[in-house]
């Protein structure tokens, strides 16, 4: 089956615009998780979405927010941009009902952000 | 809060040589634990897993057991190739915390033919 998809893959915004990210995830998979990979703070966890709802949330500022669509496809939008979010957010989906954590969850490729 | 800590990068390796990545982790109660491989370009793809204390995950060559007297998931490899030349994050998911990973920082392993 097709794995998780995002796009678009590589973007280019300046400082102060606002972006918006989008998830497919794999079918079937009711939870999706964004995350932020940047050289200096690594992996950090921004948020999760089941069945529309936020499940989670990982310490960002307000500028960073998601939803999730009832076809499970989740969007992630970052307002007034700064340098600093320049990244790879990647966005990844499992079954979203497990609670011994043994489900994996599957990444997409990501998409790469520059803020000029 | 709960954290994972990796050895430092990057690792230079020949080929067949044989692979650790320390991993150690701090978490209450009983987390998930994982290695995730990153190859250039891509996003991240699952190496292996274990859920519980003295489970072992194993794939493509790779193993790795959960100690949790040590509080640690040690990646191996016997003999590594060009190909397995990437980066590599171990990560723990806590109990019940869904989609959430906290990943290490990650450690890049290139082999030299």
């Amino acid at each position: 089956k097709a794995g998780v998809t995002q796009t678009p893959r590589y973007l280019i915004k300046t400082r102060g615009q606002q972006v918006t990210l989008s998830c497919s995830p794999i079918s079937g998979h009711r939870s999706v998780s964004w995350y932020q990979q940047t050289p200096g703070q690594g992996l950090q966890f921004l948020f999760e979405y089941f069945s529309e709802t936020q499940r989670n949330k990982g310490n960002f500022p307000g500028r960073f927010s998601g939803r999730q669509f009832s076809n499970s496809r989740s969007e992630m939008n970052v307002s007034t941009l700064e340098l600093g979010d320049s990244a790879l957010y990647l966005c990844a989906s499992w079954s979203g009902r497990d609670r011994s954590g043994a489900n994996v969850l599957t990444f997409g490729a990501g998409s790469r952000l520059t803020v000029l | 809060g709960d954290s994972v800590t990796q050895m430092e990068g990057p690792v230079t390796l020949s080929e067949e040589a044989f692979l650790t990545i320390n991993c150690t982790y701090t978490a209450t109660g009983y987390p998930s634990l994982f290695w995730y491989v990153q190859y250039p370009g891509e996003g991240l793809q699952l190496l292996l897993k274990a859920t519980k204390a003295d489970d072992k995950g194993s794939n493509k060559g790779f193993e790795a057991t959960y100690r949790k007297e040590t509080t640690s998931f040690h990646l191996e490899k016997g003999s590594v190739q060009v190909s397995d030349s990437a980066v590599y994050f171990c990560a723990l998911r806590g109990y019940n915390q869904g989609g959430k990973l906290i990943f290490g920082q990650g450690t890049e392993l290139s082999v030299k033919p």
